[in-house]
């Protein structure tokens, strides 16, 4: 079964600091690994994924992502913090080796932007 | 190109009752998985349906059921619900052409159960 964790339900950040939301999964196939954003009242937005190939995944709104498979983590990073990233962020795993589509998400983490 | 739309945005209901939400995949999209969020739980996996047919099923008992239509729409539908069913339902679509498809979410149904 595959399982994803983030560390941190809520990170504060001052603006123009860096970003660094951390994400370590579990999943005994190769994964398919995403990052989510969500702002309030909203649906998810795909930030970025990881299906193959490059293990440095660049996204949308500056953010970017490492795949690094003998830590078995997905971190995601930004190198200036916005007030309007100020959202909540979900990790999320998808088994590369399964027909369809099914993901398991990290329980989130809440990002706070100060002035 | 429309995104996917979830109907309705916002429903309370009564413990005992049941509740069907529809979502409107974008179009030519033919697979709509399904994902119920809360804050005890996080986001869970509800289920997938593709060319009418469930395909992937989650963990949920089997009050929760769905259903797609050749139109690729789908419904799920809840029935005797419980207090613990209050939540965020997101819908979710894809192309499904084969390896991997992005899903695209719609903005979600918030039930209120009372």
């Amino acid at each position: 079964a595959q399982s994803v964790t983030q560390l941190g339900s809520h990170v504060s950040v001052s603006e123009g600091a860096l970003v660094l939301l951390r994400c370590n999964y579990s999943s005994s196939v190769p994964p398919y690994l995403f990052w989510y954003v969500q702002y309030p009242n909203q649906g998810l937005q795909l930030l970025l994924k990881y299906t193959t190939g490059a293990t440095l995944v660049k996204g949308i709104n500056g953010f970017e992502a490492e795949f690094k498979k003998s830590e078995t983590s997905f971190h995601l990073t930004k190198p200036s913090a916005h007030m309007s990233d100020a959202a909540e962020y979900f990790c999320a795993v998808s088994d590369s080796f399964d027909a369809g589509n099914m993901l398991t998400f990290g329980g989130g983490t809440r990002l706070m932007v100060k002035p | 190109k429309a995104g996917v739309t979830q109907t309705p945005r916002y429903l309370i209901k009564t413990r005992g009752q049941q509740v069907t939400l529809s979502c409107s995949p974008i179009s030519g999209h033919r697979s709509v998985s399904w994902y119920q969020q809360t804050p005890g739980q996080g986001l869970q996996f509800l289920f997938e349906y593709f060319s009418e047919t469930q395909r992937n099923k989650g963990n949920f008992p089997g009050r929760f059921s769905g259903r797609q239509f050749s139109n690729s729409r789908s419904e799920m539908n809840v029935s005797t619900l419980e207090l613990g069913d209050s939540a965020l339902y997101l819908c979710a679509s894809s192309l499904d052409q084969g390896g991997y498809d992005e899903q695209y979410f719609g903005p979600g149904t918030r039930l209120t159960v009372t």
